[in-house]
């Protein structure tokens, strides 16, 4: 199994454009959430995602949109980028329950953007 | 709405000392409360978690967390440090009855073993 795969690794853009940042997962997590790290201000939660079609607001959801169209993909898309958008993304996955591995995010490996 | 704060920055400790990683935490209700790991240029790890029962929970690489209701508390723990254990530390927090996906994480905190 792959786990969380996201894409780009690394990206460059100038302010005002727009991309996708991509996640999949094959583990068949319902749930999906996005984060962006900076320094000093650890993991930040954008969006987050309950299962296909579900999706909702975290704490910084400003200059993004998600959707989930399917249970593996959980897109992340900037649509004008801005400078203070230049951060690490990650994406994470989960399932409920009450095994062990429940609740438990697993990690993409993350995507580095930068915006000139 | 849940939050989490790690009022450390960075925490020193020699190899083979104790060591403390600190974390409180404020949520409506109960918590589910986590602790991961960062080594340098790697992903998340998970370490240990907190959902119900036992206020000590032991992780991986002979972490241990202890829940204290009364202080909304859940200080990361190593009887003896390594080297190896430099990384940076997040404390998370989830509210029992909201989403799954919902999970607030702290500012993190850089611990760094000297041998």
């Amino acid at each position: 199994n792959a786990g969380v795969t996201q894409t780009p690794k690394f990206q460059v853009l100038k302010t005002g454009q727009s991309m996708t940042l991509q996640c999949a997962q094959d583990m068949n997590h319902e749930y999906m959430s996005w984060y962006r790290q900076d320094p000093g201000m650890g993991l930040r939660l954008i969006h987050y995602s309950v299962g296909a079609g579900i999706t909702d607001q975290g704490e910084v959801p400003n200059g993004y949109n998600v959707s989930r169209s399917t249970t593996e993909d959980f897109p992340l898309r900037l649509l004008s980028a801005a400078p203070s958008q230049t951060s690490v993304y990650f994406c994470a996955s989960s399932y409920s329950g009450s095994s062990a591995g429940a609740n438990v995010l697993t990690f993409g490996a993350g995507s580095r953007l930068t915006v000139l | 709405a849940q939050s989490v704060a790690q009022p450390e920055d960075q925490v020193n400790v020699a190899e083979g000392n104790p060591l403390t990683v600190k974390c409180t935490y404020s949520v409506s209700g109960n918590p589910y409360l986590f602790w991961y790991v960062q080594y340098p240029n790697r992903g998340l790890q998970f370490l240990l978690k907190y959902i119900t029962g036992d206020n000590l929970v032991k992780g991986s690489y002979g972490f241990e967390a202890e829940f204290n209701k009364s202080q909304t508390s859940f200080h990361l723990k190593k009887p003896s440090a390594l080297v190896s254990d430099s990384a940076l530390y997040f404390c998370a927090v989830r509210e029992q009855y909201s989403s799954a996906s919902k999970i607030i994480f702290g500012s993190g905190t850089r611990l760094s073993i000297r041998p």
